[in-house]
């Protein structure tokens, strides 16, 4: 059974250009979440999806970011015209359900993004 | 506002010896409470959980404690043991939400 798949695992970009980051949520789960880490900080929320529907971006910046869960295939988080401040991890969590259960998200092992 | 708040930055503890890592929360909405542990370069593991129903929810060398009117929750393991030097993160959800606050993480270090 895979677990949350991110790639790439490492991205670099200069300043201005876009960046995309590619999530596959477990098998069964339809309920992806991203998260950003910057250096020496914990995760910060940064959007919550299902299928087709953004649930929660209450955590995504207004501009130059946004997500996607499309009905087939992998969420996507896009930065454009991406800055330094954008160098961070990007992690990608799913969750089979939110109601009932223990509300535990799995991981994925993230996406290092390194803006030049 | 950082909701969720684990105060020691680091941790060093003997093998064999126990050890406790500590969480504050100030949102009173929180439900549900999960520790997780991160090696570098991967993503977040999780350990254990537990609902604020509850006081105390064990797993083999995991145990933690919910003390709801002081908002406090701890993570102990015991016996540490060398695998376990990570960063563990403190994260806390409402019942009816799904996104999760984390802290900034704890360094655990535990040598021989």
């Amino acid at each position: 059974n895979a677990g949350v798949m991110q790639n790439p695992r490492h991205l670099v970009r200069r300043r201005g250009q876009e960046a995309r980051l590619r999530c596959s949520p477990m098998k069964g789960h339809s309920h992806v979440y991203w998260y950003r880490q910057l250096p020496e900080e914990g995760l910060k929320f940064m959007v919550y999806l299902q299928k087709e529907n953004i649930i929660d971006e209450s955590g995504m910046p207004k501009e130059r970011f946004s997500a996607e869960f499309p009905k087939e295939g992998p969420s996507i988080l896009r930065i454009q015209q991406v800055v330094r401040g954008d160098s961070a991890a990007y992690f990608c969590a799913s969750s089979p359900s939110i109601s009932g259960g223990n509300n535990e998200q799995f991981f994925g092992p993230g996406t290092r993004l390194t803006v030049l | 506002d950082q909701q969720v708040k684990q105060n020691s930055p680091s941790l060093s503890v003997q093998e064999g010896r126990i050890s406790i890592l500590n969480c504050d929360y100030t949102n009173s909405m929180f439900d549900y409470f999960l520790w997780y542990k991160k090696y570098p370069a991967e993503g977040p593991t999780f350990l254990i959980s537990i609902s604020s129903i509850k006081d105390k929810n064990e797993d083999g060398r995991f145990t933690v404690f919910l003390n709801k009117s002081a908002k406090h929750l701890s993570l102990h393991i015991v016996p540490s043991q060398p695998g376990d030097s990570a960063v563990y993160f403190c994260a806390a959800n409402p019942g009816t939400a799904s996104k999760l606050t984390f802290g900034t993480g704890t360094r655990l270090q535990v040598t021989l």
